[in-house]
């Protein structure tokens, strides 16, 4: 089945500066990979997502990169904001019917002043 | 974000004991998930369910059963609780566009703290 694995496990910059979180895949028939927010005490919340024929996607200070060769893939965000201190999750879907959503570890990023 | 939901959102149970965690959303998606969460291991799959009375095991199934006789509902059953059953649990659905698989956002649930002691 499908493995997902996240890097780094924790992550901590200054306000105002990147954060990147990388993940890389098993199955070569994942074609959709989301990345999920999770604020402490919360449930998951999708930020961005991004689909196999797609390179590359952004929303604002947000982005994804999707390397399909290399089965690897990326979220940045860019001036990061105290506001952005959560866990993030890394997740890719198998395609067919029976289709099913792998998550990552996780990555606890902390936006500090 | 009522569009799904989770009961209770707290239980505390004793080992060997049946708890039954429900799940109920109203978009009629076909695709509903449960995972567990804890730390160090991320949301991990427990069962999935494609459409009504279709089921799958995910990663960690073992100690669990699922059904779901109808679109809306998926309940999780622990038949005999442990202690490593201990756990937050969330429930999610999705929606497959195209018949192409899984492919849009899961909208997740409030989650359900169960403790076993």
């Amino acid at each position: 089945g499908e493995n997902v694995e996240q890097h780094p496990s924790t992550l901590s910059v200054q306000e105002g500066d990147s954060a990147v979180i990388k993940c890389t895949y098993s199955d070569s028939a994942s074609n959709y990979f989301p990345w999920y927010k999770q604020e402490l005490g919360k449930r998951p919340q999708l930020i961005i997502d991004i689909r196999s024929n797609v390179g590359e996607k952004k929303d604002q200070r947000i982005a994804v990169t999707l390397n399909k060769t290399a089965k690897h893939f990326s979220l940045h965000i860019t001036e990061t904001q105290p506001e952005d201190s959560a866990v993030y999750f890394c997740a890719a879907s198998t395609t067919g019917t029976a289709s099913k959503l792998t998550f990552g570890t996780g990555t606890r990023l902390q936006v500090t002043l | 974000d009522a569009g799904i939901t989770q009961s209770p959102r707290y239980k505390i149970t004793e080992t060997g004991r049946q708890v039954t965690l429900m799940c109920h959303q109203t978009w009629s998606h076909s695709y509903m998930f449960w995972y567990r969460q804890d730390l160090g291991h991320g949301l991990r799959l427990i069962y999935y369910s494609a459409a009504a009375d279709i089921t799958d095991k995910g990663e960690v199934p073992d100690g669990y059963v699922v059904s779901r006789s109808k679109t809306e509902n998926f309940p999780l059953t622990l038949e005999s609780a442990t202690r490593s059953q201990t756990s937050v649990y969330f429930c999610a659905s999705s929606e497959s566009k195209g018949g192409r698989g899984l492919n849009t956002e899961a909208f997740f649930g409030q989650g359900t703290r169960l403790t076993v002691v």
